[in-house]
């Protein structure tokens, strides 16, 4: 079965710095990856998605993620986190059947200035 | 166009009633996945229904049902509610049959907290 590890709960970061959430995936097969942000009380909003092709996929609000099957690894990166970008962020697997998607367990992230 | 829409999107229910959530999905889009999130399980997949046919199911009781209409809007029924269903219920509409070759679009969700 599919399955998506998160293994960060937590994340702080100072505004400004640089950001990376780890994503680790189970899939038989070529996964199909997706990165959403959640801010409290809301739903998810997609931010990349990774089908095949180019490993590194850019995203809205300056995230790119790279694919990488050697390690079953999808990250989240940002170069410089800007305040706003605090939220919850899953990582998810499209599976086999139909539009079901697997999450991750989220990671919070927070920004101090 | 618009999003996808859930109502209400707040509701408070005592334990034993049974609650209908309703979520309109991108205008064109046929599949429509329900999820369930709670602080101690995370997101977890209900069901998905695709062109009023019901595709793949979570592992939820059968108290847990849903349907969707021929204009692709969907229901979903929790009845005998207990406690434990307090929790964000999303959905998500997509156009095509499968992950694949297409993304998800979420609603914001219907907040139920069951006392």
């Amino acid at each position: 079965a599919q399955s998506v590890t998160q293994p960060d709960i937590h994340i702080t970061v100072s505004e400004g710095a640089s950001l990376e959430l780890r994503c680790n995936y189970s899939y038989g097969a070529t996964p199909y990856l997706f990165w959403y942000v959640q801010s409290p009380g809301q739903g998810l909003q997609l931010l990349l998605k990774y089908f095949s092709g180019d490993t590194l996929v850019q995203g809205i609000k300056g995230f790119e993620a790279e694919f990488k099957r050697s390690q079953s690894s999808f990250n989240l990166r940002k170069p410089s986190v800007h305040w706003s970008d605090a939220a919850e962020y899953f990582c998810a697997v499209g599976a086999v059947e139909g539009n079901k998607l697997v999450f991750g367990a989220g990671t919070i992230l927070r920004v101090k200035s | 166009k618009a999003g996808v829409t859930q109502t209400p999107r707040y509701l408070i229910k005592t334990r034993g009633q049974q609650v209908t959530l309703s979520c309109s999905p991108i205008s064109g889009h046929r599949s429509v996945s329900w999820y369930q999130q709670t602080p101690g399980q995370g997101l977890q997949f209900l069901f998905e229904y695709f062109s009023e046919t019901q595709r793949n199911k979570g592992n939820f009781p059968g108290r847990f049902s849903g349907r969707q209409f021929s204009n692709s809007r969907s229901e979903m029924n929790v009845s005998t509610l207990e406690l434990g269903d307090s929790a964000l219920y999303l959905c998500a509409s997509a156009s095509r049959a499968r992950t694949a070759n297409t993304e998800a679009f979420f609603g914001q969700g219907t907040r139920l907290t069951v006392v």
